[in-house]
């Protein structure tokens, strides 16, 4: 079974839109950790936020913001009035005894 | 000064060949990865060492064998390579053990094309 589910595999949308991207994890534990990174078409992968499970509050960092549901299982990505550097696969991810990304989202940001 | 650095950035070879991917960290942390991310962008982690100790294989073929020299460096040896092997690999680093807040960083990637 898929830890980390991000079950939208490509978005388009007009540059100045915002987009959501949605992430679901599944986990037993009660410590456990939530990480967003971005991967732009150069390849690498970029960290972009960390979440612990005994922290809800929304965090805001600039024109990103992450909305961390324990309730759905959710840790959402929000991207406000997109550019077109913000294209990129993103990747949400959950530690517990390892590391387990999600398949990610394809954004794709049109000028 | 770049933080995790692998060589090469490409690597091209024949099927049944045997290669190594070479990872360095500068950044002292404890444990060191490796990924394989296929075509469809899939990331899978293979290993991991912690202070020279092997503490994750996820039921990777034996044909892969991570060696580490000290704790700044995790290579990856292939041998007998094939098509399938063709893939993006990740090296990462992280400050201590796998059971961990901390994030991971990344190297830059080997782009793998076996033929």
């Amino acid at each position: 079974a898929q830890k980390v589910t991000q079950a939208q595999t490509e978005i388009s949308v007009v540059e100045k839109e915002d987009v959501t991207l949605d992430c679901v994890y599944e986990t037993r534990d009660t410590t456990y950790y939530l990480f967003w990174y971005k991967q732009p078409p150069s390849g690498e992968l970029v960290f972009l936020i960390r979440r612990n499970s005994f922290d809800e509050q929304n965090e805001i960092s600039g024109r990103y913001s992450w909305n961390f549901q324990k309730s759905t299982s959710s840790f959402n990505f929000t991207i406000t009035a997109s550019q077109v550097v913000d294209s990129a696969v993103y990747f949400c991810a959950l530690s517990e005894a390892q590391f387990y990304f999600g398949t990610g989202t394809s954004l794709t940001v049109i000028p | 000064d770049t933080a995790v650095s692998q060589t090469p950035k490409y690597l091209v070879t024949q099927m049944g060949n045997d290669k190594s991917i070479k990872c360095e960290q500068n950044l002292g942390h404890d444990t060191m990865y490796w990924y394989k991310q296929d075509s469809k962008k899939f990331l899978k982690i293979m290993f991991s060492y912690n202070n020279k100790e092997l503490i994750i294989n996820e039921t990777v073929p034996n044909r892969f064998s991570p060696k580490s020299p000290d704790k700044a460096h995790l290579n990856l040896h292939i041998n007998s390579l094939e098509l399938g092997d063709s893939a993006v690999y990740f090296c990462a680093s992280s400050p201590r053990a796998v059971v961990s807040y901390n994030e991971q960083f990344f190297g830059p990637g080997t782009r793998l094309t076996v033929l």
